[in-house]
């Protein structure tokens, strides 16, 4: 049950897109279509943003878009919004009813 | 409205047990697959253990196997974790979560459990 590999930071200036990944192996990622994204902003609990890989949740802004190749799962954000600056964690499902969780990545809206 | 709220966290020597609890609302909770993630201070969420429905069916990341236990009482509408054998490291922000086919949609506020001498 190694972490998912994210970058620890990411940025971009308002109204530009900016893609996140999540590299994990055949046995997580590669393997199941279960690849989730979270935003967290400080001190507040988590937030699902995409789910099943690509699908967004009711009221998730259609900004928020996620895609899988291989082992490599990225999540992109379009048209940047003050607001999406937060940290963001990819999950995905490992077998045997467990899960793991990527490092998480800092966004920052410059 | 789905609410969870969590209670149990607090200041444990290492090597000490504490049973964390979650009391859910909303939902039907004796259908639901419930989890626990958790955050230690300044770092990223870490997934600990899962549960489905009737709590037959567990699952545990590594580094707690054998020290969680994972349960529920769907008659309470509450999901548990057992901690034993507490180290240093399980000190971490515990989050009760409703797990719908791997999306983890609702989440509690969190317990803190400090794990120190």
């Amino acid at each position: 049950q190694s972490a998912l590999t994210q970058p620890p930071s990411a940025s971009g200036s308002p109204g530009q897109s900016v893609t996140i990944s999540c590299t994990g192996t055949s046995s997580d990622v590669g393997g199941y279509n279960y690849v989730s994204w979270y935003q967290q902003h400080p001190g507040k609990a988590p937030k699902l943003m995409i789910s099943a890989v690509s699908k967004r949740p009711s009221g998730v802004p259609d900004r928020f878009s996620g895609s899988k190749s291989g082992n490599t799962a990225s999540l992109t954000v379009s048209g940047l919004q003050a607001e999406d600056e937060a940290d963001y964690y990819c999950s995905s499902y490992a077998g045997g009813h467990t899960f793991v969780f990527g490092g998480g990545t800092k966004l920052t809206v410059l | 409205e789905v609410q969870l709220v969590e209670s149990g966290g607090g200041l444990v020597q290492p090597g000490g047990s504490l049973r964390l609890s979650c009391e859910a609302s909303g939902l039907t909770f004796s259908t639901t697959w419930m989890d626990w993630v958790r955050q230690a201070p300044g770092k990223g969420l870490v997934w600990v253990s899962r549960i489905n429905p009737d709590g037959r069916t567990t699952g545990y990341a590594d580094s707690v196997k054998g020290r969680f236990t994972v349960s529920r009482d769907n008659a309470k509408n509450t999901l548990f974790l057992q901690m034993n054998s507490l180290r240093v490291e399980d000190t971490a922000v515990y989050y009760c979560i409703v797990d719908r086919s791997g999306e983890f949609d609702y989440w509690g506020q969190g317990t803190l459990v400090t794990v120190s001498s």
